[in-house]
């Protein structure tokens, strides 16, 4: 099976611009998590979703969202971009989202705002 | 709020020795804890999990104890190799936000020849 994929790999924005990420699963994966690294804060959690709908949300302001897609390819926007908001963003993906599974992490897309 | 604390940030250690990296959790109702291993400029990548029904487990060089009542939780890497080198990180999730995944900081651990 293939595994989780990202695009676009890296991305430059500038500050006030939005950016549109991309995330398509481990194929039969119905979960799709997001998570933002950063040397400062680690691995922190964004949101995740399932069969379309969001279903967990960590702490971060409103100008990040997401969306799922029928096919389960999940998108990330971010919007009004802030200097703060470079990082390596990665989503990772599980079947169905329960405890004791494993996620799948994809390459990640580096975000550099200037 | 949920959070996972991870000791130390950094280690070095001979090669052929062992290591041990620390968490602790604060959610009591924690019950999944994977071991995630990143390399430089890759993804990262589970190495080991255990549930909170289970108070040790081993792979190979690895393995990971889990006291719940003290909430702990740790990784051990018996005759580490060059390979190990990398960054680990902890984590925990529950039962009722299984997929809401809180990691500790990471520690970077450096095998030395």
């Amino acid at each position: 099976k293939a595994g989780v994929t990202q695009t676009p790999r890296y991305l430059i924005k500038t500050r006030g611009q939005q950016v549109t990420l991309s995330c398509s699963p481990i194929s039969g994966h119905r979960s799709v998590s997001w998570y933002q690294q950063t040397p400062g804060q680690g691995l922190q959690f964004l949101f995740e979703y399932f069969s379309e709908t969001q279903r967990n949300k960590g702490n971060f302001p409103g100008r990040f969202s997401g969306r799922q897609f029928s096919n389960s390819r999940s998108e990330m926007n971010v919007s009004t971009l802030e200097l703060g908001d470079s990082a390596l963003y990665l989503c990772a993906s599980s079947l169905d989202g329960i405890a004791g599974e494993t996620q799948y992490f994809g390459p990640g897309t580096r975000l550099l705002v200037l | 709020g949920e959070n996972v604390e991870q000791h130390p940030s950094t280690l070095s250690v001979q090669e052929g020795d062992s290591a041990v990296i620390k968490c602790t959790y604060s959610d009591s109702a924690s019950n999944y804890f994977p071991w995630y291993k990143q390399e430089l400029g890759k993804r990262p990548q589970l190495i080991i999990d255990i549930r909170s029904n289970v108070g040790e487990k081993k792979d190979q060089r690895i393995a990971v104890t889990l006291n719940k009542t003290a909430k702990h939780f740790s990784l051990h890497i018996t005759e580490t190799q060059p390979e190990d080198s990398a960054v680990y990180f902890c984590a925990a999730s529950s039962r009722s936000s299984a997929s809401k995944i809180i990691f500790g900081s990471g520690t970077r651990l450096s095998i030395r020849p």
